[in-house]
């Protein structure tokens, strides 16, 4: 499988928790973005990576948000003292940069806080 | 004003009718312009891309962009249900500083009927 890999696919955990999901980008994409989607909305952008380094945070992603690409491969996203506000399907994607760039993403990991 | 705006819809289209979905955009310096198809409960998947105005078909898919306008549609011929799904409009704002990240909009919900 050569696509955008995510995982888990679901997590429930309880309020205060801390959580971590983990995302394994196309091979050759040196790009790599997490988004939120909450339900009947679009996916919203929380940051982005280009090999190694996080260029962008949304102000959407509080400190209680933390994500890392440790040697530019696979990245995770922490979630600490998780609220019921954080449930959500947490997307990634991936891309190659450029003017022409095209986002591939995930499956997705649905988190819901209880 | 949001970045990207769609009528979310429901949007109903008899079988076999051409299906008209509708985006319009803020930033005037977009340069690329997409349309992915998501399932409900599945992550989004890229079906159409443009970049110039005019008219780009794609199978039964046709992406049109006006710039001058801020429009961006997708038609889609010989509507089936395997087609129905929510349709998420989504660009890529003026280079700023180096970042660049796709906006979505809402997303319209599609429905076609047998």
């Amino acid at each position: 499988d050569t696509g955008v890999s995510q995982d888990p696919r679901h997590k429930i955990t309880k309020r205060g928790q801390n959580v971590t999901f983990r995302c394994d980008p196309i091979s050759e994409h040196n790009r790599l973005y997490w988004y939120r989607q909450t339900l009947g909305q679009g996916p919203e952008f929380l940051t982005y990576f280009q090999n190694e380094a996080q260029l962008e945070k949304s102000r959407l992603l509080s400190d209680r948000f933390s994500a890392e690409r440790p040697k530019g491969s696979f990245s995770t996203l922490e979630i600490q003292r998780t609220e019921q506000g954080d449930s959500a399907m947490y997307l990634c994607a991936s891309s190659i940069p450029g003017i022409r760039e095209k986002l591939f993403f995930g499956s997705g990991t649905q988190l819901s806080v209880l | 004003q949001k970045e990207v705006e769609q009528n979310s819809g429901p949007l109903s289209v008899p079988e076999g009718a051409i299906a008209s979905l509708n985006c319009t955009y803020s930033d005037r310096g977009s340069q690329s312009f997409f349309w992915y198809r998501q399932y409900s409960g599945k992550s989004p998947e890229l079906i159409m891309f443009i970049y110039s105005n005019g008219d780009k078909e794609d199978g039964r898919f046709t992406a049109q962009l006006n710039k001058a306008s801020q429009y961006v549609s997708l038609l889609i011929r010989d509507s089936q249900p395997s087609d129905s799904a929510t349709y998420l409009c989504a660009v890529i704002p003026a280079l700023i500083q180096g970042a660049q990240k796709l906006v979505f909009g809402q997303g319209t919900r599609l429905t076609i009927n047998p």
